[in-house]
């Protein structure tokens, strides 16, 4: 099985610095995805992790320890659009092939002026 | 098209009514994912099909819930005996998928169902 945890909501300023935690436990490994959601929308793709690091993309980055089951999802130069929940989302492997994308339950990230 | 679609928008049924939800995915993607997100709730997983392996069903809530998918394309998720529980917006995603899976997935705008 797979077990993902993130905080349920996090408040932040505008112009600066939030990083989302998450951490898995999962059944093998094959990948960790961030997605952005607003309210009322489908989720969209931010970041993918495989391998351990950090992976830059703009304003934000992904990183992740394989060894530790921890990925975070760093977001700079926050602008108020930035207000979303952000799932983070694990692959697992069960020897037959990949596991389904399970996702967590959202970080709900409330920028302030 | 360019996405994935996903039909009706919206759909209110009675208590006790079968329900059909569709989906049609991003042409070429082989892999098909199923889930279910109510109000404020995270993204609950329901049902996995990757090309003509068996489907992963192990998140289907109850066996009123099933799900196909014909000739590795359009899906659809058929809910029996509505109940009000039931009342959720559904997201399909697909994406290239492939032995591993670690290809993005993309989601349709998911349909409303209201089950009164």
């Amino acid at each position: 099985g797979q077990n993902i945890d993130q905080p349920t909501e996090m408040t932040a300023t505008e112009g600066a610095i939030v990083q989302i935690n998450c951490t898995y436990q999962t059944s093998g490994f094959n990948g960790l995805f961030w997605y952005q959601q607003h309210a009322g929308e489908a989720p969209t793709f931010l970041s993918y992790n495989v391998l351990d690091g950090l992976e830059e993309k703009g304003r934000f980055s992904s990183f992740l320890s394989r060894s530790k089951g921890y990925s975070y999802l760093l977001l700079k130069e926050l602008q108020m659009k930035d207000s979303a929940s952000y799932l983070c989302a694990v692959i697992g492997y069960s020897g037959g092939g990949a596991d389904g994308l399970t996702f967590g339950k959202g970080t709900h990230l409330i920028i302030q002026p | 098209g360019a996405g994935v679609s996903q039909s009706p928008s919206n759909k209110v049924t009675e208590k006790g009514k079968d329900v059909e939800l569709r989906c049609d995915p991003i042409s070429g993607h082989t892999a098909l994912y199923w889930y279910r997100q109510s109000l404020g709730q995270g993204l609950e997983f329901l049902i996995y099909f990757q090309g003509n392996s068996a489907p992963d069903k192990s998140g289907l809530p109850s066996d009123r819930f099933s799900a196909e998918r014909t000739g590795g394309s359009v899906s659809t998720l058929t809910i029996q005996r509505t109940q009000q529980e039931d009342s959720a917006v559904y997201l399909c995603a697909s994406s290239l998928g492939g032995r591993k899976g670690l290809t993005e997935a993309f989601f349709g705008q998911g349909t409303r169902l209201t089950v009164v």
